[in-house]
């Protein structure tokens, strides 16, 4: 069954400004990614925070982790239209288990 | 390099059609994936292959069937196409271990009509 759940659905803002998107999850993880997707393109890995992390940065990327509430989130700095892409977060439980996803958030920056 | 590609990109077919979707990786990893995302964009793991080895095989029809002559290369054949099966096909791969982010191919959009 689906693992992440990620809020909003969607997202629109101006360029300059923050985003911020969350995701929950339900079971024990070992990891938890954040991908993006450009319209009709593949996935892009963006991020990868293991369970014992608690917060990770990348450029302008900063993913946090809450394994007690099962939550993390991931906050774009100074959006740019570029940034203009769906977001998903996915689990990693460890062994031989893939990567599930979540339904992902559609983040909109506007110029 | 393209790092992980998929051929074709676009694939329009009528129901009852045989089709296959040919996935090859350049990146030395030794596992790679089949994910399906519907129209509303979830994405679903159908099938995960480790050293051509069929590790996962989630609740899919058995009219999927993959096949991995080697460790690069996961295909995807499709028999007796319906309308449901219309969708974005994705390959990806990692490498083996834990914690590695996966690299995912362009994506197949197939048309069942």
């Amino acid at each position: 069954s689906q693992q992440g759940e990620e809020d909003p659905q969607a997202l629109s803002i101006q360029e300059g400004e923050n985003a911020t998107m969350n995701c929950s999850y339900k079971t024990s993880i070992n990891n938890l990614q954040w991908y993006r997707q450009n319209s009709g393109r593949g996935l892009v890995h963006l991020i990868l925070i293991r369970s014992n992390e608690r917060e990770k940065h990348s450029g302008r990327l900063r993913v946090t982790l809450d394994t007690s509430k099962k939550s993390s989130s991931l906050l774009i700095t100074a959006s740019r239209a570029a940034d203009t892409a769906s977001y998903f977060c996915a689990t990693d439980a460890g062994g031989n288990t893939p990567l599930v996803f979540g339904k992902g958030t559609r983040l909109s920056v506007i110029a | 390099d393209t790092a992980v590609s998929q051929t074709p990109k676009y694939l329009v077919t009528q129901m009852g059609n045989d089709k296959s979707i040919k996935c090859e990786q350049n990146l030395g990893h030794d596992t790679m994936y089949w994910y399906k995302q519907d129209s509303k964009k979830f994405l679903k793991i159908m099938f995960s292959y480790n050293n051509k080895e069929l590790i996962i095989n989630e609740t899919v029809p058995n009219r999927f069937s993959p096949k991995s002559p080697d460790k690069a290369h996961l295909n995807l054949h499709i028999n007796s196409l319906e309308l449901g099966d219309s969708a974005v096909y994705f390959c990806a791969s990692s490498p083996s271990g834990q914690g590695s982010g996966y690299t995912f191919g362009s994506g197949t959009r197939l048309t069942v009509v």
